[in-house]
């Protein structure tokens, strides 16, 4: 089975720290995803990356940054936390064949709170 | 605004009863995905649906697609407590976006 993991189901900062969230996905996918949800909002794309050092912006990417070092890795970094980045955040991989972006599977998410 | 809308936001019926949740999205597609989400997990795929398939068959779950009307429907069939979740169709744009777009999906609640 496929499998995507992140390193923390919940966590807990204040404002100004910055904040490291990892994601590795076990299936060798070219591409990953960082999203964030919002009740009422649905899932925004923050950042996807479609090779190892390619990083391409999502819908919101303001305030984050993100690593991809090696294929199977993808951190989303919020350089200095602010309060209105209280979220949940999913990460996501997926294949990319003949143009078409397939299934993507996800973590678990990771229930961020920012004080 | 957003492409995947999901119809109804919130649908709840009788455990043994069929639901029906309905996605419209306004670009060409190459195909369309269901997810569903637990509350508080993460999402998990159910079915894809290619631009060149009108319907699709996985247990329990009929998805139908047409691409004339820009629209796809996701029936869930003797649905169970367990069915109890959040549903989300994304899309996968033929041009711009290199990404799927998600909607904000149905809420659906199974009753015993």
């Amino acid at each position: 089975d496929v499998k995507v993991t992140q390193s923390s189901r919940y966590l807990v900062k204040r404002t100004g720290e910055k904040v490291f969230l990892e994601c590795v996905q076990d299936m060798d996918h070219e591409n990953m995803f960082w999203y964030r949800q919002d009740p009422g909002l649905g899932l925004r794309l923050i950042y996807f990356s479609y090779d190892v050092k390619m990083k391409e912006k999502g819908d919101i990417p303001e305030g984050y940054s993100v690593s991809r070092e090696k294929k199977e890795r993808f951190s989303l970094i919020l350089e200095s936390a602010s309060t209105n980045q209280t979220s949940m955040y999913l990460c996501a991989s997926s294949l990319f064949a003949r143009g078409v972006y397939n299934e993507q599977f996800f973590g678990p998410g990771t229930r961020l709170t920012v004080l | 605004s957003q492409q995947g809308e999901e119809d109804p936001q919130a649908l709840s019926i009788q455990e043994g009863e069929n639901a029906t949740m309905n996605c419209s999205y306004k670009t060409s597609i190459n195909n369309l995905q269901w997810y569903r989400q637990n509350s508080g997990r993460g999402l998990v795929h159910l079915i894809l649906i290619r631009s060149n398939e009108r319907e699709k068959h996985s247990g329990r779950l009929r998805v139908t697609l047409d691409t004339s009307k820009k629209s796809s429907s996701l029936l869930i069939t003797a649905s169970r407590a367990a069915d109890t979740a959040s549903y989300f169709c994304a899309t996968d744009p033929i041009q711009g976006a290199q990404k799927l777009v998600f909607g904000q999906g149905t809420r659906l609640t199974i009753n015993p």
